[in-house]
């Protein structure tokens, strides 16, 4: 049974607008969140995390907020650009080291 | 970037054989993974390394079997390929975690048909 999940499939969004992205898990032992960018052909690569004692993580144009009581992570993308568009997968670490991919949301920013 | 590297990056190969895919990595961290990628699943974690000659199985790790005999290599081995193992293969690599936020990267995959 997937523990991380991303219920939206694809987002399309305007250039210079917000991108939300969510993420809802169900393990509550997770202690470490993690979210990733990979485009087509190449391996995913680092964006943000945070770690389960806190509720926000900003660097840049990009923000992860986590909602522990609800299960739920987002991250923002703020302004978007073209070169965002990629598919985005949120990460999980469970205290035995081991890491639970959702099934990662197709974002188009639309210039 | 990191540097880690696959081979090969595609192979196409038949029922019943063995496959052998090659993580090799020139930074010198202890974690190595073992991922694949299928449509509607998302990465899903095969085997995983935490050092040489240590390794663990993850969520899906039926079919497949590893080796870590050096620190910069981690081999993924499919003793007897089967059509459900066509994928696409990750592997990734993590430093010391008490000195990381976690973040793993990784390599830029081998894309395996099993025919």
């Amino acid at each position: 049974d997937q523990q991380v999940k991303q219920n939206s499939p694809s987002l399309s969004v305007q250039e210079g607008r917000i991108s939300i992205l969510n993420c809802d898990y169900t393990n509550s032992m997770f202690d470490y969140f993690l979210w990733y960018k990979k485009y087509p052909a190449e391996g995913p690569t680092f964006l943000i995390s945070i770690s389960s004692i806190k509720d926000k993580n900003e660097d840049g144009r990009f923000t992860v907020f986590l909602n522990k009581s609800a299960k739920h992570l987002s991250l923002h993308i703020v302004p978007s650009q073209p070169g965002d568009s990629a598919v985005y997968f949120c990460a999980a670490r469970d205290t035995g080291n081991q890491f639970y991919f959702g099934t990662g949301t197709s974002l188009t920013v639309i210039p | 970037d990191a540097g880690i590297t696959q081979s090969p990056r595609h192979k196409v190969t038949e029922t019943g054989t063995p496959v052998t895919l090659r993580c090799h990595q020139t930074e010198n961290h202890r974690y190595m993974y073992w991922y694949r990628q299928d449509p509607g699943h998302g990465l899903r974690l095969i085997h995983y390394s935490y050092g040489v000659k240590d390794t663990d199985k993850g969520e899906v790790s039926d079919g497949y079997s590893v080796s870590r005999s050096k620190t910069e290599d981690f081999l993924l081995t499919l003793e007897s390929a089967t059509s459900s193992q066509t994928s696409v293969y990750f592997c990734a690599i993590s430093p010391e975690l008490a000195f990381s936020s976690y973040e793993q990267y990784f390599g830029p995959g081998t894309r395996l048909t099993v025919t």
